[in-house]
């Protein structure tokens, strides 16, 4: 499968700083990323789209103002949150797709290793 | 809307017994069916797919055959290793919104 990595892998913070994570695609050129929110023991929780080149689309509820995502080469996508608190704290992941290329299925995503958030 | 049921978990099994988790699914038209695998304090892993009816995927032992007839795809182990110990994750995607709908999650621990 396709290779994703994230970065940090952990970050800690103080309450009202912004912190960037970035999501990148390391063997193959991603058109479409995707961001998840994972709270403890529960399932992923979609946050946005993005696709290369244009603006992110956000899922009902998700804050574009506090959680803004940029996507400006096919490798890499960056979710920032802004002006961070502790109800921020949580797993976020990042996944690709829509790719192309021999033995690439649209239709699957391959996911990074997440980033734990934790703000004081 | 589109939704995925899984079973609830834990689910607790002796090494070398037989796994079974159930999912099942609503939607609209033709969708994608998936396998997650998630490790603790890890990302998902593609466990595997199956892309119309009928279609079995297979990966490490793990298989989930695509039935439409009753909107399901159970994932089934014949023999857990402690190495198995993980979330696992039932999910469908349609090319319509180009999105993954989760389940809620299935938490497994193999004893020894």
């Amino acid at each position: 499968g396709a290779v994703v990595s994230q970065h940090p892998s952990r970050v800690i913070c103080k309450s009202g700083t912004s912190v960037k994570i970035e999501c990148r695609s390391l063997d193959f050129q991603a058109t479409t990323m995707f961001w998840y929110r994972q709270f403890p023991k529960q399932s992923l929780m979609l946050m946005a789209t993005s696709n290369e080149g244009s603006k992110a689309t956000y899922e009902q509820g998700v804050e574009k103002d506090k959680f803004l995502i940029n996507h400006a080469s096919l490798t890499l996508s960056t979710l920032t949150v802004t002006s961070a608190h502790p109800e921020d704290s949580s797993f976020y992941i990042c996944s690709v797709g829509g790719m192309w290329g021999a033995g690439r299925s649209t239709d699957t995503q391959y996911f990074g290793p997440g980033t734990r958030l934790t703000v004081l | 809307g589109d939704s995925v049921t899984q079973m609830e978990g834990p689910v607790t099994l002796s090494e070398e017994a037989f796994l079974t988790i159930n999912c099942t699914y609503t939607a609209t038209g033709y969708p994608s069916l998936f396998w997650y695998v998630q490790y603790p304090g890890e990302g998902l892993q593609l466990l595997l797919k199956a892309t119309k009816a009928d279609d079995k995927g297979s990966n490490k032992g793990f298989e989930a055959t695509y039935r439409k007839e009753t909107t399901s795809f159970h994932l089934e182990k014949g023999s857990v290793q402690v190495s198995d110990s993980a979330v696992y994750f039932c999910a469908l995607h349609k090319a319509a919104g180009n999105k993954l709908t989760f389940g809620g999650g299935t938490r497994v621990l193999v004893k020894p």
